[in-house]
């Protein structure tokens, strides 16, 4: 299986903050996304990439950027946080067959 | 990308009770797949099906692809207080997965469980 690891559990930040969230994993996989999580709303994605450098929006991209520098790894960046940011951030591979993993998630907070 | 229709929202049990709930969407799928997310966690592969029709069990877990390619069922015998969780079911598209829009996600199912 493929082992997707989330920088952060957990992230307190103040409004206007430029944020990182950082994501790694251990297999060659080209595809990797982005998705926040709310109550009611499901996954939402974000961004996705399914190649380094390469990047492609997703369903809610206004107010977030990414990064793909090396193939491991996947980096969502929150250019100026707000409020309405608070979310629970998700970041998958998909591996062999299709299958999403999913990375442990990082609860953000903006205050 | 699409939501699937996930059904029932939530569910309240006793132990020992067998639960179902399903997913329907308006698109065909090539993939069903399962998670299971627990409080504070990212969502966890249960099952993956691959072939219409097809029916597949994970221990006291038993997922099916719908033969219209457009729903799937899990269900869970026996239930135990550690099944707690939120179930997702997700479709993939195309097996082609050079596309966020290949996994699409239903909104999940709240399983509470009392001993």
């Amino acid at each position: 299986d493929v082992k997707v690891t989330q920088s952060s559990r957990y992230l307190v930040k103040r409004t206007g903050e430029k944020v990182f969230l950082e994501c790694v994993q251990d297999m060659d996989h080209e595809n990797m996304f982005w998705y926040r999580q709310d109550p009611g709303l499901g996954l939402r994605l974000i961004y996705f990439s399914y190649d380094v450098k390469m990047k492609e929006k997703g369903d809610i991209p206004e107010g977030y950027s990414v990064s793909r520098e090396k193939k491991e790894r996947f980096s969502l960046i929150l250019e100026s946080a707000s409020t309405n940011q608070t979310s629970m951030y998700l970041c998958a591979a998909i591996g062999a067959l299709g299958v999403a993993f999913f990375g442990q998630g990082t609860r953000l907070t903006v205050v | 990308g699409q939501q699937l229709n996930q059904s029932p929202q939530s569910m309240f049990i006793q132990e020992g009770e067998d639960v179902s709930m399903n997913c329907t969407s308006s698109s065909i799928f090539n993939t069903w797949l399962w998670y299971k997310q627990e409080p504070g966690e990212g969502p966890v592969l249960l099952i993956a099906l691959y072939k219409a029709g097809e029916l597949t069990s994970n221990g006291r877990l038993t997922a099916q692809f719908g033969i219209t390619r457009k729903d799937s069922f899990l269900n869970i015998s026996a239930s135990i207080p550690s099944d707690v969780g939120i179930y997702f079911c997700a479709g993939q598209l195309s097996e082609d997965s050079n596309s966020g829009y290949a996994l699409n996600f239903g909104k999940g199912t709240s399983l509470l469980v009392t001993p």
